[in-house]
């Protein structure tokens, strides 16, 4: 059964500093991971997606890589802002999972002015 | 991408009745799925909508409790059936374009709190 990790569960962090964040999965056999952003009470917004055969993906301030063979994703976000404070969800689409994501529980990032 | 509407954005309901929850493609998907999530944790996939067809559910959810209605291509909806505090939760739909690799897609939640 695939299970998905989210590190750190909680991040708190000065606006214009780098960060990363991580996600590590149990198995490897998967088509695709992808990376969530949710404000609170709300749905959930796709960032990126990275294909299984990908190393990484880019979308503005954000920088998604995968090293599947490791069971490893990071989102590094550059330059934060007090805008990026949410919750990041990564969640990965396996290849016996039939249609399902298997999602983490989330890493709480605030950003402070 | 896709564009979901879900409906109700939030509700307040009082135990023992029943919501249904409508979402809303802006295009002809061939996946849609209904998520639960508990305060504090993440996403719980509860069924699989299948047009045509009867809703494949995952463990520990079924129809009585959670039926699903999917008449075409575009629309569902989930009802969360005589109600209790423990159903209050957001509920999310999501749509993909098909199996493997295509991207998820996700309404903005239907925040439901029973009393």
């Amino acid at each position: 059964k695939q299970e998905v990790t989210q590190i750190p569960a909680a991040l708190s962090v000065p606006e214009g500093e780098n960060l990363v964040l991580n996600c590590s999965f149990t198995d490897s056999a998967i088509y695709n991971l992808q990376w969530f952003r949710q404000d609170p009470g709300k749905g959930l917004t796709s960032l990126l997606l990275i294909q299984s055969s990908q190393r990484e993906q880019t979308s503005g301030r954000l920088n998604a890589s995968l090293d599947k063979s490791s069971g490893r994703s990071t989102l590094y976000i550059a330059a934060s802002q007090p805008g990026d404070s949410a919750t990041y969800l990564c969640a990965v689409y396996g290849e016996t999972s039939g249609s399902r994501l298997t999602f983490g529980e989330g890493t709480q990032l605030t950003v402070n002015p | 991408s896709a564009v979901i509407s879900q409906k109700p954005s939030r509700d307040i309901c009082q135990r023992g009745t029943s919501l249904t929850i409508q979402c809303q493609v802006d295009s002809q998907v061939t996946m849609m799925f209904w998520y639960r999530q508990q305060p504090g944790q993440s996403l719980t996939l509860i069924a699989t909508a299948n047009q045509g067809s009867e809703a494949t559910y995952e463990s520990g959810f079924v129809i009585d409790k959670f039926p699903i209605s999917r008449p075409n291509l575009t629309f569902s909806t989930l009802t969360v059936s005589n109600m209790s505090p423990e159903d209050s939760s957001i509920y999310l739909c999501s749509v993909s374009r098909g199996l493997g690799n295509t991207e998820a897609f996700f309404g903005q939640g239907t925040r439901l709190t029973v009393v």
